[in-house]
């Protein structure tokens, strides 16, 4: 069993969606989690780190349920530029798990 | 601030050749990572450092070797190259081990 599972997608919503990708993870004793974006062909960057209370960054906000071992990312209107793979990660002691990631593309 | 830099870009290699990646880092990190990205798989971590002159394994190690001889830089060799090693590698560094991790631009190694 994965660490980390996301649904890969693809998803392809229209300027202005808004769109939830979730996250499953098979430790319950996981310390930390993220969120990630990934470009095509760059390396990833922290999107927003994910807090029990739930935290928000903008159109971005993130969920953590630490009962159901699921974590999620709500984007609100979505911006062409928010284009790109999102990577759920998630910290157990000294190593990072990541998911395989979640392709978005928004669309004019 | 460079961040996190890799050296080289990209390479060629024929199967046995040898190479090692450079990843260096400017921030006084302790922590720092060498992963590899492939088609499906997602970032699989091959070994991490906890801090100078320290190694540890991660999910993938076979057919690497990393040494942490300085803070700064992390290098990860491969000593007898395969085709299953082509794929991305990213290096990653973290202030301690549970905070943001902050990656380099990554390298492509095609092994032919």
């Amino acid at each position: 069993r994965k660490e980390v599972e996301q649904d890969p997608g693809p998803f392809n919503v229209p300027e202005g969606a808004t769109v939830a990708f979730n996250c499953t993870y098979s430790n319950s004793a996981s310390q930390s989690f993220f969120w990630y974006r990934q470009d095509c062909r760059k390396e990833p960057k922290l999107l927003m780190s994910v807090y029990s209370s739930g935290n928000e960054d903008g159109r971005f906000t993130a969920q953590l349920n630490r009962a159901s071992q699921y974590i999620s990312l709500l984007i609100r209107d979505s911006k062409l530029s928010d284009s790109a793979t999102y990577l759920c990660v998630v910290n157990d002691f000294n190593q990072f798990y990541f998911g395989t990631g979640t392709s978005l593309t928004v669309i004019p | 601030n460079a961040g996190v830099t890799q050296t080289p870009k990209f390479r060629v290699l024929k199967t046995g050749q040898s190479m090692t990646l450079l990843c260096a880092q400017d921030m006084n990190h302790e922590y720092m990572y060498w992963y590899r990205q492939d088609p499906g798989m997602g970032l699989r971590l091959i070994h991490y450092s906890v801090g100078e002159g320290t190694t540890a394994k991660g999910e993938v190690p076979d057919g690497y070797n990393v040494s942490r001889l300085k803070k700064q830089n992390f290098l990860l060799g491969l000593e007898s190259a395969a085709p299953s090693q082509t794929s991305v590698y990213f290096c990653a560094s973290s202030y301690r081990g549970k905070e943001t991790q902050y990656f380099g631009p990554g390298t492509r190694l095609l092994v032919l």
